[in-house]
C-alpha cells in the first residue's frame, strides 16, 4: 500500500525560500498513471492545489502561484520536493503531498500523507 | 482557472437525515470531479471520484451524481461519524482546483 510522508522545517523566515521533500513508500515513483502533487490548506480554509509532476519531470502549476514555485523529482530516492519562493505570511499553511491518479475512469487525489504546518513569520 | 462553487457553505442535519451538497464548476469538466470528507486535523480523505464512483470501502449511503457544471454529493442515513467538512475537487486535463467547502454540523 504506497504511503506519502512530508518534511522539512516548519518555520520559514519571510522573503526565504520553503522547501518540502515528499517520501514515497510502498510503490515505485515511476509510473505513468500518476502526477505527484503538492496541495495545501490555509488555517480555517479550503485546500488549494499548488501544483504536479509526472515520472517523466513534466511539472504543472497553480497559475497563482506559478512565478514562485517549483517541483522536481527524485526516482532514485523515490521523493518528490516543493520549493516556493519569497514566501510570505499567506503561505502559512498545511502542505499536503498526494498522488493524483490521472487513469481514465480513475482520476483521483489519493493517498495523502498526513500533512505538515509550515509557518511563515520571523 | 476553472473555479468551484459549492452549496450551502453550512449545512445543519440531524443523525438519520438525508443531505444533498451541491458543487458548480464555471467551465464544463466533464466527469472529471471528486468528493472528498476532511475531520480536524487529518488530511481530506476521497469519498467519490469520476462524479459516481464510491472509492473501495466507502459506505453505501454516499453517493454522487451530475456532469459537466453540476454535480451533486449525497449522503443518506447521515450517522454520527458523517459530520466533517465536505470538498468538491476538478480536473481539467491541465490543472486542478478544490471547492471552497461545506460543513456539515449537527
Amino acid at each position: 500500500q504506497v504511503q506519502l510522508q512530508e518534511s522539512g522545517p516548519g518555520l520559514v523566515k519571510p522573503s526565504q525560500t520553503l522547501s518540502l521533500t515528499c517520501t514515497v513508500s510502498g510503490g515505485s515513483i515511476n509510473y505513468a498513471d500518476y502526477y505527484w502533487s503538492w496541495i495545501r490548506q490555509p488555517p480555517g480554509r479550503g485546500p488549494e492545489w499548488i501544483g504536479y509532476i509526472s515520472y517523466t519531470g513534466s511539472a504543472y502549476y497553480n497559475p497563482s502561484l506559478e512565478s514562485r514555485v517549483s517541483i522536481s523529482i527524485d526516482k532514485s530516492k523515490n521523493q518528490f520536493s516543493l520549493k516556493l519562493r519569497s514566501a510570505t505570511a499567506a503561505d502559512t499553511a498545511v502542505y499536503y503531498c498526494a498522488r493524483y491518479v490521472i487513469v481514465v475512469g480513475a482520476s483521483k487525489f489519493d493517498p495523502w500523507g498526513q500533512g505538515t504546518l509550515v509557518t511563515v513569520s520571523s | 482557472d476553472i473555479q468551484m462553487t459549492q452549496s450551502p457553505s453550512i449545512l445543519s442535519a440531524s443523525v438519520g437525515d438525508t443531505v444533498t451538497i451541491s458543487c458548480r464548476a464555471s467551465q464544463s469538466v466533464s466527469n472529471w470531479l471528486a468528493w472528498y470528507q476532511q475531520k480536524p486535523g487529518k488530511a481530506p480523505k476521497l469519498l467519490i471520484y469520476e462524479a459516481s464512483t464510491l472509492e473501495n470501502g466507502v459506505p453505501s449511503r454516499f453517493s454522487g451524481s451530475g456532469s459537466g457544471t453540476e454535480f451533486t454529493l449525497t449522503i443518506s442515513s447521515l450517522q454520527s461519524d458523517d459530520f466533517a467538512t465536505y470538498y468538491c475537487q476538478q480536473y481539467d486535463g491541465y490543472s486542478c482546483s478544490f471547492g471552497q467547502g461545506t460543513k456539515l454540523e449537527i
